[in-house]
């Protein structure tokens, strides 16, 4: 079983309309929870961090935290082309400071 | 602040060359790690360095690989010799732990895009 899994798309939404990234991860020691962008030929960027149960918001990006499901999402609202990029989900334990990366989730937001 | 440093962004080699890959973290962070991505395969980690020691080298594939972190600002990821298996994008990343304020994230270089004819 991989550590993170993720749906590797394309996820295909119109310009405007709110993407909705998924991510479940199988170690429940797994304490901080990443997202990261990469454009096509580009290096990773973060986007989104979260560590406790919930919702966290920062411009167009929400991240959700589902320890008890082991489930982290990632909605992106009012989704433009420049929203086109494969999105990462990473999970890391705090004590071995140890990143697990998904393979990755391709968005296509049309014009 | 310079972000993760790595060279060379490009190299083309030939089935058994020796193959060395540089990167400078930013000052300052104490952990090092490197990546190596195919669309295959992914994102997956190789090696992490904490205070220029190996902690964890279970991703390395094979005795061919090696990697050094002689001082805090630079480490080299060795292969030698090279086979077409390992064309890949190299990326090394350094990150502070998670604590306070700082969310230990990821910062990556730009990559090292090897082909191995």
């Amino acid at each position: 079983q991989k550590e993170v899994e993720q749906n590797s798309g394309p996820l295909s939404v119109p310009e405007g309309a709110i993407a909705s990234l998924n991510c479940t991860y199988s170690d429940r020691g797994s304490q901080s929870f990443f997202w990261y962008r990469q454009y096509s030929g580009k290096s990773p960027e973060l986007i989104m961090f979260i560590y406790s149960n919930g919702d966290k918001e920062d411009g167009r990006f929400t991240a959700q935290l589902n320890k008890a499901s082991q489930y982290v999402s990632l909605l992106i609202r009012d989704s433009q082309p420049s929203d086109s990029a494969t999105y990462l989900c990473a999970v890391k334990k705090v004590s071995f400071n140890k990143f697990y990366f998904g393979s990755g989730t391709k968005l296509n937001v049309k014009p | 602040d310079a972000g993760v440093i790595q060279s060379p962004r490009h190299e083309v080699t030939e089935m058994g060359q020796e193959v060395t890959l540089r990167c400078k973290p930013i000052s300052g962070h104490d952990y090092l790690f490197w990546y190596r991505q195919t669309m295959m395969r992914g994102l997956e980690l190789l090696i992490y360095f904490n205070n220029n020691v190996p902690i964890d080298d279970s991703g390395m594939p094979e005795d061919r690989f090696s990697a050094k972190m002689p001082n805090a600002s630079f480490s080299t990821l060795k292969i030698q010799p090279s086979e077409p298996r390992d064309s890949a994008v190299y990326f090394c990343a350094s990150s502070f732990p998670f604590q306070g304020e700082n969310t230990g994230e990821l910062f990556f270089g730009e990559g090292s895009r090897l082909t191995v004819l």
